[in-house]
């Protein structure tokens, strides 16, 4: 079965450059969701996008951007990267269900960042 | 302030005996429960959900528990395989309506041949 893609797997920047994580949802899902993973931490959520609009959001820098495109695919774009940005992102995706009953999101592989 | 809490961060059991992996919440606005297994530099892998309506959901050789009045739930693994050692995060969604994720600390398991 299709999973979530997410490019690039490893990413290594100095500080103060930008940084594009890119996001492939599974076929037929329209929800987007970013969470980052420090070093021996839980994952955080970011930010979610629904029908390319933004859904929700979490602890996310002002140096963070993120957008959905009609293709239903994702970009999180990172500004002046600091330090500890160094994480792991992970993207996931699920269809949109209301309800007790649904909403279980299916993660990609994850983007290792590593700042220098 | 942690609202899902795996008070466990390892846990080593022998091949073919059950595991239990626990999980303690404190926001009762959680109303969706999900189970994920990581190796590292993976992805978290989806193993088994409940909702707050529901107090068992089985798949296999997963079983998740939930007591909503002990805001506690709970993951059995029986019998328990080599291949099941990884870590296993408990998460919660649903916190004023959010769909995000909440996610605890995780416990590694180790199940030994």
């Amino acid at each position: 079965a299709a999973g979530v893609i997410q490019s690039p797997r490893h990413l290594i920047k100095e500080k103060r450059e930008t940084a594009t994580l890119k996001c492939y949802p599974i076929p037929r899902h329209d929800t987007v969701y970013w969470y980052q993973q420090g070093p021996g931490q839980d994952p955080q959520f970011l930010i979610s996008f629904y029908e390319k609009m933004q859904s929700d959001k979490g602890s996310i820098p002002d140096r963070f951007s993120a957008q959905q495109f009609s293709d239903y695919h994702s970009e999180l774009n990172m500004s002046s990267l600091e330090l500890g940005d160094s994480a792991l992102y992970f993207c996931a995706s699920s269809p949109r269900t209301w309800g007790p009953s649904g909403g279980t999101q299916y993660f990609g592989p994850g983007t290792r960042l590593l700042v220098l | 302030d942690q609202q899902v809490k795996q008070n466990s961060p390892s846990l080593s059991v022998q091949e073919g005996r059950i595991s239990i992996l626990n999980c303690d919440y404190t926001n009762s606005m959680f109303d969706y429960f999900l189970w994920y297994k990581k190796y590292p530099a993976e992805g978290p892998t989806f193993l088994i959900s409940i909702s707050s309506i529901k107090d068992k959901n089985e798949d296999g050789r997963f079983t998740v528990f939930l007591n909503k009045s002990a805001k506690h739930l709970s993951l059995h693994i029986v019998p328990s395989q080599p291949g099941d050692s990884a870590v296993y995060f408990c998460a919660a969604r649903g916190q004023g309506g959010s769909e995000k994720l909440v996610f605890g600390k995780g416990t590694k398991l180790t199940v030994n041949p």
